[in-house]
């Protein structure tokens, strides 16, 4: 069955300090795989995805994501946090036989300190 | 353009209530979804519909029913509410299937419910 993990329940990390995200990745086939991010009292925003090709994608607000096939891992990253990007991340997973679905993990809240 | 709107933004019931929350959608989108969002559990899926007149069930279907009314348009109904349907319920859309786009989802801004 398809599903991502998520390890860390919060991260903290400070303002201006590179900040890494993880989630790792149980599918069968090839792997679509989804950060999306939630701000307080809103919806969740689509921020990066990776179908195929470069192990490194690139997303919107200078987020990245490294997919590693042999760790089965697709960590977000940003070199350098901002406050503002203090908020609730979701890694997910497309669902089961290649339907429109997302499998989301339980989230990660990213807590950036001045 | 408005992308994915919802009503009502919060609810309170009582235990045997029933109610509708509302979703429409202006972006011509073809599947739409309904999830719940509680503490420590991430999303989850409740219903989907791929195409007007379709729906399936997800991963928490039961207490709850669906009805897509256009393509527009996908209500979520709550029969007798429990209090274990205490969630914050978000609905999302997305353009049509066969392709990796299908995934980017756009998502309401949530309604908060409480049943008591």
């Amino acid at each position: 069955a398809q599903s991502v993990a998520q390890p860390e329940d919060q991260v903290n990390v400070a303002e201006g300090n590179p900040l890494t995200v993880k989630c790792t990745y149980s599918v069968s086939g090839n792997p679509y795989l989804f950060w999306y991010v939630q701000y307080p009292n809103r919806g969740l925003q689509f921020l990066l995805k990776y179908i195929t090709g470069d192990n490194l994608v690139k997303g919107s607000y200078g987020f990245e994501a490294e997919f590693n096939k042999s760790q089965t891992s697709f960590h977000l990253k940003k070199p350098s946090a901002l406050v503002s990007d203090s908020a609730l991340y979701f890694c997910a997973v497309r669902g089961p036989y290649n339907t429109d679905k997302l499998i989301f993990g339980t989230g990660t809240r990213l807590q950036v300190f001045p | 353009n408005a992308g994915v709107t919802q009503t009502p933004k919060f609810q309170v019931l009582k235990t045997g209530q029933s109610m509708t929350l509302q979703c429409a959608q202006d972006m011509n989108h073809n599947s739409m979804y309904w999830y719940r969002q509680d503490p420590g559990m991430g999303l989850r899926l409740i219903y989907y519909s791929a195409s007007e007149g379709t729906t399936d069930k997800g991963e928490v279907p039961n207490g709850y029913n669906v009805s897509r009314l256009n393509k527009r348009e996908f209500s979520l109904r709550l029969e007798s509410a429990a209090p274990s349907q205490t969630s914050v319920y978000f609905c999302a859309s997305t353009v049509a299937s066969g392709g990796a786009a299908a995934y980017e989802q756009y998502f309401g801004p949530g309604t908060r419910l409480t049943v008591t």
